[in-house]
């Protein structure tokens, strides 16, 4: 079965520092591995998405994730933290083989909050 | 831009009422979903829904739970007699197809079980 770990429930960084938010997870068939974002009051956005093709996925607003099979790990990651990023990620993973990709598995969540 | 819209954006219900979330698809998407996220936990998979039938359905979604296309626009989730455990954000989704395709997700119908 999949299931999907975040590592930190809240991660505080500086504007303009490294943003790092860790996943690993864990499937019996080769994934197909998701970022959402949530905004305070607002639905979930997809930030971006690893399909098998690329192992490095580039999303939207900078951010970018790298697939790691050895260590089951899809951690994201952005150069350098905006005020606008502060927001709750999600880490999801698909739960079927071939991807009915509506029905995904998802991480407790990580609070990203940027300091000035 | 298109956007899957849920209505309420908040709800409170006695316990054993019925309950009715609203959901409005991206107009040409053929797949609907319904998750939800009790406060402080995970974002769980309730249901999936394709050509007027369920597709998938979790363990959570129990015999209390039903979901309806009732007139090819709306995607509802009934909860026939609620309990002060469904208190929880439910969240709809829509995709064009499944497979390598993105879901969009609702703001969310804040679900409140008094």
């Amino acid at each position: 079965a999949q299931s999907v770990t975040q590592l930190g429930s809240h991660v505080s960084v500086s504007e303009g520092a490294l943003v790092l938010l860790r996943c690993n997870y864990s499937s019996s068939v080769p994934p197909y591995l998701f970022w959402y974002v949530q905004y305070p009051n607002q639905g979930l956005q997809l930030l971006l998405k690893y399909t098998s093709a690329a192992t490095l996925v580039k999303g939207i607003n900078g951010f970018e994730a790298e697939f790691k099979k050895s260590e089951t790990s899809f951690h994201l990651t952005k150069p350098s933290a905006h005020m606008s990023d502060a927001a709750e990620y999600f880490c999801a993973v698909s739960a079927n083989y071939g991807g009915s990709q509506g029905n995904l598995i998802f991480g407790k969540g990580t609070k990203l909050s940027v300091k000035p | 831009e298109p956007e899957v819209t849920q209505t309420p954006s908040h709800q409170v219900t006695q316990m054993g009422q019925e309950v009715i979330l609203r959901c409005v698809p991206i107009s040409n998407h053929l797949y609907f979903y319904w998750y939800r996220q009790i406060l402080g936990q995970k974002v769980e998979f309730l249901v999936s829904f394709y050509n007027n039938e369920i597709s998938e359905k979790s363990e959570i979604f129990d015999d209390q739970f039903s979901v309806e296309r009732p007139d090819g626009s709306n995607f509802t989730l009934k909860i026939r007699s609620t309990k002060l455990e469904d208190s929880a954000m439910y969240f709809c989704a829509s995709s064009v197809v499944t497979v390598n395709t993105e879901a969009f997700f609702g703001q969310g119908t804040r679900l409140t079980v008094v």
